[in-house]
């Protein structure tokens, strides 16, 4: 079955320490990857995506995320976060298919101390 | 100019009630989702309709209805509402293409 797993569930850091978040997915064909940001009360918000190419993608607000074809994941990470950063993060994979349906993972709540 | 918009944004009803949550959505997307957030935020797709047709039904209980009067809008109407359904639903759009999904600010559904 197609699955999207995240092992950090809950991550704290201190400001200016560098983030690295899993995530990986079980299905070997074609897919498009995400990653969204959800701030406190708030709704999902896109940080970067993968469709093809480059396989190092950047995003917004510094975040970047690497995909890793051979080791089905997509990890997303930060050089240095900042108490802003706080917020539940979700790994999300398109798989191939005409569905076109976006499967996410469990979430990984970071929390930054000042 | 919000591009998802969802109301009401908080619901607060009674077990057994009828309700209904509306999402329209303006950018010209042909395919429109719902999701429900549970308590541990966890996401779950229950419906997708691309071009008001339905082609996602994930395992959700018959109370839940869908409507799709056209492409800028999905309504989901829940009959003989349950606790357990007390959750954050989000509605989503995108384009069948781009594969990129936006989504709604969510409605925070309490059942009490």
């Amino acid at each position: 079955a197609q699955s999207v797993s995240q092992h950090n569930h809950h991550v704290i850091l201190s400001e200016a320490a560098s983030l690295e978040l899993g995530c990986n997915y079980s299905y070997g064909g074609t897919v498009n990857l995400f990653w969204y940001v959800q701030y406190p009360g708030q709704h999902l918000q896109l940080l970067l995506k993968y469709f093809s190419g480059d396989p190092l993608v950047k995003g917004i607000k510094g975040f970047e995320a690497e995909f890793i074809k051979s080791k089905f994941s997509f990890n997303l990470r930060k050089p240095s976060v900042q108490w802003s950063d706080t917020a539940e993060y979700f790994c999300a994979v398109k798989f191939g298919g005409a569905t076109n349906k976006l499967i996410f993972g469990t979430g990984t709540l970071l929390a930054v101390q000042p | 100019d919000t591009a998802v918009s969802q109301t009401p944004k908080y619901l607060v009803t009674q077990m057994g009630n009828d309700k209904s949550i509306k999402c329209e959505q303006n950018l010209g997307h042909d395919t429109m989702y719902w999701y429900k957030q549970d308590s541990k935020k966890f996401l779950k797709i229950m419906f997708s309709y691309n071009n008001k047709e339905l082609i996602i039904n994930e395992t959700v209980p018959n109370r839940f209805s869908p409507k799709s009067p056209d492409k800028a809008h999905l309504n989901l109407h829940i009959n003989s509402l349950e606790l357990g359904d007390s959750a954050v639903y989000f509605c989503a759009s995108s384009q069948l293409s781009s594969r990129e999904a936006f989504f709604g600010q969510g409605t925070r559904l309490t059942v009490v």
